[in-house]
């Protein structure tokens, strides 16, 4: 078990650019999870994926945001014109079924100048 | 709006001592809960999940659950100073298809040597 593993762990780009982050959940779990967090608080939901299908979608989650996974693999979570305001932790979490225990990614620190 | 309420803290006690940490939820359709531990600048750790009215233990750790009084809490035995982190409480309800995790923003413990 090598545990879920987020590319790259710091992003710092310019205002405006396109960053996409990459996530390889555990191996045999089906669903995964995007989750954003800033300074002082609690993750927050952004998207989910059960296989390749993505089955929910935060209302956070603007248009600039895309999520994919396009084999039930990896995902990839790309923000487009990046703003001030996207300056987080993109957190990566994958389990195995229906409320069993989520497991985090060390995460990508995205810091916009 | 399904919401998490945690005292934000800091919590200090003793090394050694019971550290008691709480959390409420406001969804009375939650179904799973679970505790994560967070160091500053790392992601989510999973320390206990429960999801059936009672106690769990394990090792150091009991999880508590109430679904009646919507309260979920964690006790922390013979705290020590490695244990000093920020807790966070974390609620999934899956009626409806959603299986996203609701955090609140989380308990900040620190352990006194």
């Amino acid at each position: 078990d090598t545990g879920v593993s987020q590319d790259p762990r710091h992003k710092i780009t310019k205002r405006g650019q396109n960053v996409t982050f990459r996530c390889d959940p555990i191996s045999e779990h089906n669903r995964l999870y995007w989750y954003r967090q800033t300074l002082g608080q609690g993750p927050e939901f952004l998207t989910y994926f059960q296989n390749e299908a993505q089955l929910e979608k935060s209302r956070l989650l603007s248009d600039r945001f895309s999520a994919e996974r396009p084999k039930g693999s990896f995902s990839t979570l790309e923000i487009q014109r990046t703003e001030q305001g996207d300056s987080a932790m993109y957190l990566c979490a994958s389990n195995g079924g229906a409320g069993q225990p989520q497991h985090f990614g060390d995460g990508t620190r995205l810091s916009i100048l | 709006q399904k919401e998490v309420e945690q005292n934000s803290g800091p919590l200090s006690v003793p090394e050694g001592a019971i550290a008691s940490l709480n959390c409420t939820y406001s969804d009375r359709g939650s179904q799973s809960f679970f505790w994560y531990r967070q160091y500053s600048g790392k992601s989510p750790e999973l320390i206990m999940f429960i999801y059936s009215n009672g106690d769990k233990e394990d090792g150091r750790f009991t999880a508590q659950l109430n679904k009646a009084s919507q309260y979920v809490s964690l006790l922390i035995r013979d705290s020590q100073p490695s244990d000093s982190a920020t807790y966070l409480c974390a609620v999934n309800y899956s009626g409806a298809g959603s299986y996203q995790l609701t955090f609140g923003k989380g308990t900040k413990l620190s352990v006194i040597p």
